[in-house]
């Protein structure tokens, strides 16, 4: 159980495009949906927390007119670059934690984005 | 501000090899801990965790102890497989599961 399907899992396009990624709970309603930024041998990043039917909370020095992120329902959430430059490449991962209380996070397999 | 600091790798291992990753924690209150492991191309799967001090986390053979006295949170396995060979994260996290920090990640390569 507590499957997060995550789509594309991977996306090469060109400079200036906008890209969409797809963050799905499978098997559970997500309340609130995370998406991370990995860098090459670097941890993750957070870079945003989305609770279903608000706004996202942004992290301190992410640009949240770069990365729109979406959470329309409990079980999808989606985060759109905006006009992409190669400094965005990166590998994006999500994760979502079922309902309330104290549930442990669960991810997706993650997005590599190659802008070129 | 709450951090996770681990060992630099990448740890390198014959298979059947004891391991040990090293972890610390800085955090105001009691946090949860957690490991994650990430193999390649995947995202993170959550390894097993700890909610409180002195608590033990097991799962396929690895496990960690939650130890407040030394802000620690080992990862421990006494026989390690190639199909081990991923990087692992260690993580805390307070107020709830909500808001996860992780530490730099410990490549593990174990050769046949």
């Amino acid at each position: 159980g507590a499957v997060v399907s995550q789509h594309p899992s991977r996306v090469i396009c060109k400079s200036g495009t906008s890209v969409k990624i797809e963050c799905r709970s499978l098997d559970f309603q997500a309340t609130t949906m995370f998406w991370y930024r990995q860098f090459p041998k670097k941890s993750l990043m957070l870079m945003a927390t989305s609770n279903e039917g608000s706004k996202a909370t942004y992290e301190q020095g992410v640009e949240k007119d770069k990365f729109l992120i979406n959470h329309a329902s409990l079980t999808l959430s989606t985060l759109t670059v905006t006009s992409a430059h190669p400094e965005d490449s990166s590998f994006y991962i999500c994760s979502a934690t079922p309902g309330t209380g104290n549930q442990p996070q669960h991810f997706g397999d993650g997005t590599r984005l190659s802008i070129l | 501000g709450d951090s996770v600091t681990q060992m630099e790798g990448p740890v390198t291992l014959s298979e059947e090899a004891f391991l040990t990753i090293n972890c610390t924690y800085t955090a105001t209150g009691y946090p949860s801990l957690f490991w994650y492991v990430q193999y390649p191309g995947e995202g993170l799967q959550l390894l097993l965790k700890a909610t409180k001090a002195d608590d033990k986390g097991s799962n396929k053979g690895f496990e960690a102890t939650y130890r407040k006295e030394t802000t620690s949170f080992h990862l421990e396995k006494g026989s390690v497989q190639v199909s081990d060979s991923a990087v692992y994260f260690c993580a805390l996290a307070t107020g709830g599961f909500q808001k996860l920090v992780f530490g730099t990640g410990t490549r593990l390569l174990v050769s046949p």
